[in-house]
This record gives structure tokens, sequence and C-alpha cells, in this order.
């Protein structure tokens, strides 16, 4: 069974600091890494993707990737109150991407005025 | 903008009617992948398809849903004889199917069973 876990919060993070968000996977098949944001009542929004353990930086965004821990990450730096949504976690058994997305419930992440 | 394109966007039914949702890919994009949000759930994976085939359908229910990816055309997920606990967000995602294959979503369809 292909679980991916994520806290679902209220995270609640001061605009300018950091965000951190986590995830945790069950499939130790599982290859690939994605974080989509998702603002309320609207569609998923790829962000970031990982498939190497280490890091991965993308602007403020980074996505952190350990295959011994079974473990996802994605820090927002200087955060601001337009990242303010839902941030989903997701994996991807096969590394020939032939699968369908295994996703979290999400993390609500608040950012603070 | 050669996005994902769904519609409708938002769909009403009557419990026992049928629902018809239709997902254009991306540009270039050969994979198409539906995915069900239920009211305070988390997206489900439903069908996996490519051009005229079914690659994987393990997240359908076993009746009452459908669905194809025509030579021609879009891809259509197909409801019959709906029922209320159909009423979700429908979410079409399309992919290049290259080696890593990232997963863009369309704005989704609403579909609401009265």
């Amino acid at each position: 069974q292909k679980e991916v876990e994520q806290n679902s919060g209220p995270l609640s993070v001061p605009e300018g600091a950091i965000a951190s968000l986590n995830c945790t996977y069950s499939d130790r098949g599982s290859q690939s890494f994605f974080w989509y944001r998702q603002y309320s009542g609207k569609s998923p929004e790829l962000i970031m993707s990982i498939y190497s353990n280490g890091d991965k930086e993308d602007g403020r965004f980074t996505a952190q990737l350990n295959k011994a821990s079974q473990y996802v990450s994605l820090l927002i730096r200087d955060s601001q109150p337009s990242d303010s949504a839902t941030y989903l976690c997701a994996g991807m058994y096969s590394g020939g991407g032939a699968d369908g997305l295994t996703f979290g419930k999400g993390t609500h992440l608040i950012i603070q005025p | 903008n050669a996005g994902v394109m769904q519609n409708p966007r938002h769909l009403v039914r009557r419990r026992g009617q049928e629902a018809r949702l239709r997902c254009s890919p991306m540009k270039g994009h050969s994979h198409v992948y539906w995915y069900r949000q239920l009211p305070e759930e988390g997206l489900k994976f439903m069908v996996y398809l490519q051009k005229e085939n079914i690659i994987d359908e393990s997240g359908m229910p076993k009746e009452r849903f459908s669905a194809e990816f025509p030579k021609e055309g879009p891809s259509i997920l197909r409801i019959q004889q709906v029922v209320r606990g159909d009423s979700a967000a429908y979410f079409c995602a399309s992919a290049p199917g290259t080696r890593y294959n990232e997963q863009f979503f369309g704005p989704g369809t609403r579909l609401t069973v009265l």
C-alpha cells in the first residue's frame, strides 16, 4: 500500500521567515516526488520535483529528499502572504514515470503579515 | 495558452443522469491522468491513459465509471447513473511521457449531483 503522510496543519509562519513542510512515505519503491501548491477552489500547481537524495533549489524553494528515511521536505524562504495555500506532497512509484501520483492530504500553510 | 484544458468547469446533474468530463492535454503531452478530490479529502488517482489505451485503471470504481482517450479528440471520463457521493472536483493532468514525467493539472470540473 503506497501512502504519503503530511501534517494537515495549519502551519502558521510570520512573513519573511522560512516555512518548512514535511512529508513521509511508506513505499520504498517510490522513485520521484513532487510538491504542488493548491489555493482554495483551484487546481494543483507544480512547484518542485525531486528524484535524487539531497537538496534541489529553485528560487525561494528548496526540496529535500532522504530515501533512507523515506522523508521529503519543502522549504520556502522569505515567506510571502501569497504563499498561503495548501501544499501537497506526491510520490510516484515507477522511475519510468508510468504511474499515477499518490498524494498526501496536504498541509495548510498560513503566512502572517 | 497551451495548458491542460478541461470542460465543463462546473457540471450539475440529478441522480441517475450521466456525467461526461472532457480533458485536452497540453500540446506535446501523450499521457493523461484523472484524479478525484472529494470535499475535505486528498487527491486520489483514478486512471492513466495514453492514446487509445488504458494503462492503469486501478483507482477507478468498478461500476459506473469509464474513461477513454481516443486517437482524435479529448480524453473523456464518463460517470453513469450518478449518485450524490460522486459530487467532487475531477482533475485531469497531462505529462510528456519522458523519464520523470512531471504532471501538470487542468482547472478541474466541479461535479454537483442533486
